[in-house]
């Protein structure tokens, strides 16, 4: 099955600053890659996402990017302000065909912790 | 809208008493999911629910029972739950659909929304 690896697992940066989160996924299969923001107490939230026939996406100040052949993607937020301090998590979705089709593999999770 | 509603917010159980949560969208979608979530952790998916079907059963124990009534209720009965048992219980809708999911490649994306979950604590 999919394994998903999210590098780092705590992450501290000064408001202004960019923050960067890291994932790779093993199964070549995977076409749909999500990120989920999560506050402290709140549901999970999907900020942006990819598709594996695209290799960047950007929406305001967030950004993913995906390199297919070497199996991994990243999560680019600029200017940081306090209220993007959450835990993040990405995700990678196998593509139809599979029993697996639809399931939603996250990595670990990044604490982001904007100081002001 | 893209509201997921769950209830009760919060749960205290004993390890002998039966209770359920409950789940529920009106957003169209026709594939469910029930997940646990424990602190700082991932979601860890329980159950997937296609077009009230039951399609996905992540090996969870029996004191866990899903039940999907109709397109926009997703419950989850619980008994004899053990103190380890305690979390936060995340429902989730996407339009995506095992049933003919390949052949409607805008719903790939597989977009799920989450609810605001139900903290369980067992005691």
């Amino acid at each position: 099955g999919e394994n998903v690896e999210q590098h780092p697992s705590t992450l501290s940066v000064q408001e202004g600053d960019s923050a960067v989160i890291k994932c790779t996924y093993s199964d070549s299969a995977s076409n749909y890659f999500p990120w989920y923001k999560q506050e402290l107490g709140k549901r999970p939230q999907l900020i942006i996402d990819i598709r594996s026939n695209v290799g960047e996406k950007k929406d305001q100040r967030i950004a993913v990017t995906l390199n297919k052949t070497a199996k991994h993607f990243s999560l680019h937020i600029t200017e940081t302000q306090p209220e993007d301090s959450a835990v993040y998590f990405c995700a990678a979705v196998p593509n139809a065909g599979g029993t697996s089709y639809g399931k939603l593999t996250f990595g670990q999770g990044t604490i982001l912790t904007v100081h002001p | 809208d893209t509201e997921v509603t769950q209830t009760p917010k919060h749960l205290v159980m004993g390890m002998t008493n039966k209770k359920s949560l409950k789940c529920e969208q009106h957003m169209g979608h026709r594939a469910m999911y029930w997940y646990k979530q424990k602190a700082k952790k991932p979601p860890e998916l329980m159950f997937v629910y296609s077009y009230e079907k039951l399609s996905i059963n992540e090996s969870v124990p029996s004191r866990f029972s899903p039940e999907c009534p109709n397109s926009s209720l997703l419950n989850l009965h619980l008994h004899a739950l053990q103190p380890e048992d305690s979390a936060l219980y995340l429902c989730a809708s996407s339009h995506f659909s095992l049933r003919g999911g390949a052949a409607r490649p805008e719903l790939a994306k597989n977009i799920q929304y989450f609810g605001a979950g139900t903290r369980l604590s067992v005691l």
